[in-house]
């Protein structure tokens, strides 16, 4: 009963640095999307993926990469950290594009000083 | 560029009792609205949506009002239970696709017993 598994949960990267938020879902489901929420913000979305090999940008997709090898997974890919990336990311998925079937992993909390 | 925005940060309410949960947005292109709920370390749930045809949807406990002349939604939960305390985020959405929906900061709500 996993769902969307999002690692890690929490990392502090130094400026300059890269990583990989790794998301997997388990439900065979078409697309896939990755948010960030900031303090007292709501939820912006990154980049989002409506099948393999199809990605494309979302309100803020500055200063990230993504990829969509399979159905199952979508990395997300931060390439040289910020402290502006300091934030909440959860990676979400639904088998189809409207709101009331997302299903959002746990959140992974980064921390860039 | 605030669209939704979910002016009371927190809302504390007695057992028993009704809570409204509060949502503004600005851009009158949007046609569909969601309120989603997220209880510590998990990933946001979808709980209940409106189509703007409608001014009213009820779900059990839970019933959304919509008033697109004042461009404002609003969440009851009637009785308020002490499981309903989490944070409840507003999203909106133009023809309910996903890849555009906008997200209010959130409000946090806590029953006491």
């Amino acid at each position: 009963n996993a769902g969307v598994t999002q690692t890690p949960k929490f990392r502090i990267l130094k400026i300059g640095q890269s990583m990989t938020l790794q998301c997997a879902q388990d439900m065979n489901h078409n697309y896939m999307y990755w948010y960030r929420q900031d303090p007292g913000m709501g939820l912006k979305l990154i980049y989002y993926s409506v099948g393999a090999g199809i990605t494309d940008k979302g309100e803020v997709p500055n200063g990230y990469n993504v990829s969509r090898s399979t159905t199952e997974d979508f990395p997300l890919r931060l390439e040289l950290a910020a402290p502006s990336q300091t934030s909440v990311y959860f990676c979400a998925s639904s088998q189809w594009d409207t709101g009331n079937t997302i299903y959002f992993g746990e959140g992974s909390w980064l921390t860039v000083v | 560029d605030q669209q939704v925005k979910q002016n009371s940060p927190s809302l504390s309410v007695q057992e028993g009792r009704i809570s409204i949960l509060n949502c503004d947005y600005t851009n009158s292109m949007f046609d569909y609205f969601l309120w989603y709920k997220k209880y510590p370390a998990e990933g946001p749930t979808f709980l209940i949506s409106i189509s703007s045809i409608k001014d009213k949807n009820e779900d059990g406990r839970f019933t959304v009002f919509l008033n697109k002349s004042a461009k404002h939604l609003s969440l009851h939960i009637v009785p308020s239970q002490p499981g309903d305390s989490a944070v409840y985020f507003c999203a909106a959405t133009v023809g309910d696709n996903n890849n555009d929906m906008r997200f209010g900061a959130g409000t946090r709500l806590t029953v006491k017993p």
